[in-house]
């Protein structure tokens, strides 16, 4: 398997567009997280799924953040619309529900301008 | 509410030392706790995984314990190398993943 692909790696974008980040888990991993990771406040969970349904998202910030996990191999993180202050490395993370290993696709680098 | 911290936050050891990495968490009702490596610009990836009934994990030069009931668990770093330089994040998973704000290592050659 290729592990968790994250598309794009980098995305600059102007204040106030619409930004979708994209996440392929690893076959068969059947929870899927979104982080965001910031200097100041390290590794933050915004939401998480299982089995396709969002379980808790009570770490997405604003009602401008909304997440999607359509089918099992696949899941978006839509931003609209942008601000400066969501600049940040998003990570995408897959593992078996439960006590197994989670592993971390490369991240997106988003710089909002 | 689960938290994770990590301490020291940052740490300086010249190259061939020993060193421990520590962390703590304050439910110890967690399904596992994981270590992780990250260096710089790049993503995460996983060193060890301790299962919440073992007591320990080890690969290589790297051994992490668990102590579920007083919450704490350490990396311990054997014959350090400038390659272990990196950000060392300790995460427990309850039903989510919860990481700790980790540990920046430098080995000095």
């Amino acid at each position: 398997d290729a592990g968790v692909i994250q598309s794009p790696r980098h995305e600059v974008t102007e204040m106030g567009q619409e930004v979708t980040l994209r996440c392929k888990p690893i076959s068969g991993h059947n929870s899927l997280f979104w982080y965001r990771q910031t200097m100041m406040r390290g590794l933050e969970l915004l939401i998480y799924f299982n089995n396709n349904v969002p379980i808790d998202d009570s770490g997405m910030p604003e009602d401008r953040f909304s997440a999607k996990m359509p089918n099992a191999s696949f899941s978006t993180l839509k931003i609209q619309p942008s601000e400066p202050r969501d600049s940040a490395v998003y990570f995408c993370a897959s593992s078996l529900k439960g006590a197994t290993e989670a592993f971390f696709g490369q991240g997106t680098r988003l710089t909002v301008v | 509410k689960q938290e994770v911290t990590q301490i020291p936050a940052a740490l300086s050891v010249p190259e061939g030392e020993n060193l421990v990495l520590n962390c703590s968490f304050t439910d110890s009702a967690i399904y596992n706790l994981q270590w992780f490596r990250q260096d710089p610009g790049k993503g995460l990836t996983s060193l060890l995984l301790i299962q919440s009934s073992q007591r320990e994990q080890t690969s290589g030069r790297l051994n992490a314990s668990l102590d579920k009931s007083s919450g704490r668990s350490t990396l311990y770093i054997a014959a350090s190398q400038p390659g272990d330089s990196a950000t060392y994040l300790c995460a427990v998973t309850v039903d989510k993943i919860i990481f700790g704000k980790g540990t920046r290592l430098h080995i000095l050659p």
